[in-house]
């Protein structure tokens, strides 16, 4: 399976404050994902990241509040733009491989006070 | 819609004890089920899948068989170890679901020596 790194592992940020995450993928992929676990909750999808396009949306998740970038094929970001303590969550990225299976990132731990 | 329920936990069990923890899911067609680990401080990793109807996914011990007939995808493993101790997603691909991951609520084990 890929290795998917992120960068920050963690952070603690101050409200109003913005934060960009890293995802960097060891092989060339075609969808990759980025998803919301909030503290002792299931993970919720925010968006698929699109290479050389726009990223898609899921319901309650909006670009100005969550921009994605997806350069190329081994690379994106999330940004959590204007901060507030309900962001706090854990944000991971996850990779499709052999076919469907999901592979994901080690996660971006934030807290926001 | 599409949708996961997972009894809720959370599960305490002795070393060596058998372990079931139920997976029952929503949707149209036929989804790909998977079962995901997070182990604590850690992210989210495969632990097994099944893509069609009497499928058997195994890994590690675990089991689990697509049961079409009660939409079901039920974690069995016969003799629980306290490194197993981690929380247990069911989640599911639909099967037009263009890869999107949709997770149970997540349910804790913590195995005691």
């Amino acid at each position: 399976s890929a290795v998917i790194s992120q960068k920050p592992s963690r952070d603690i940020c101050q409200r109003g404050t913005s934060l960009t995450i890293q995802c960097q993928v060891d092989s060339q992929v075609t969808m990759m994902f980025w998803y919301r676990q909030q503290p002792g909750q299931s993970l919720t999808l925010i968006a698929t990241a699109n290479q050389g396009s726009e990223a898609t949306y899921e319901s309650g998740f909006v670009i100005d509040k969550f921009p994605i970038s997806r350069p190329n094929l081994t690379f994106s970001t999330l940004t959590v733009s204007n901060m507030s303590p309900e962001d706090s969550s854990i944000y991971l990225c996850s990779v499709v491989q052999g076919g469907e299976t999901q592979y994901f990132g080690p996660g971006t731990r934030l807290l926001v006070l | 819609g599409n949708s996961v329920t997972q009894m809720e936990g959370p599960v305490t069990l002795s070393e060596e004890a058998f372990l079931t923890i139920n997976c029952t899911y929503t949707a149209t067609g036929y989804p790909s089920l998977f079962w995901y680990v997070q182990y604590p401080g850690e992210g989210l990793q495969l632990l097994l899948k099944a893509t069609k109807a009497d499928d058997k996914g195994s890994n590690k011990g675990f089991e689990a068989t697509y049961r079409k007939e009660t939409t079901s995808f039920h974690l069995e493993k016969g003799s629980v170890q306290v490194s197993d101790s981690a929380v247990y997603f069911c989640a599911l691909t639909p099967e037009s679901g263009y890869n999107k991951l949709i997770f149970g609520a997540g349910t804790r084990l913590a195995v005691h020596p």
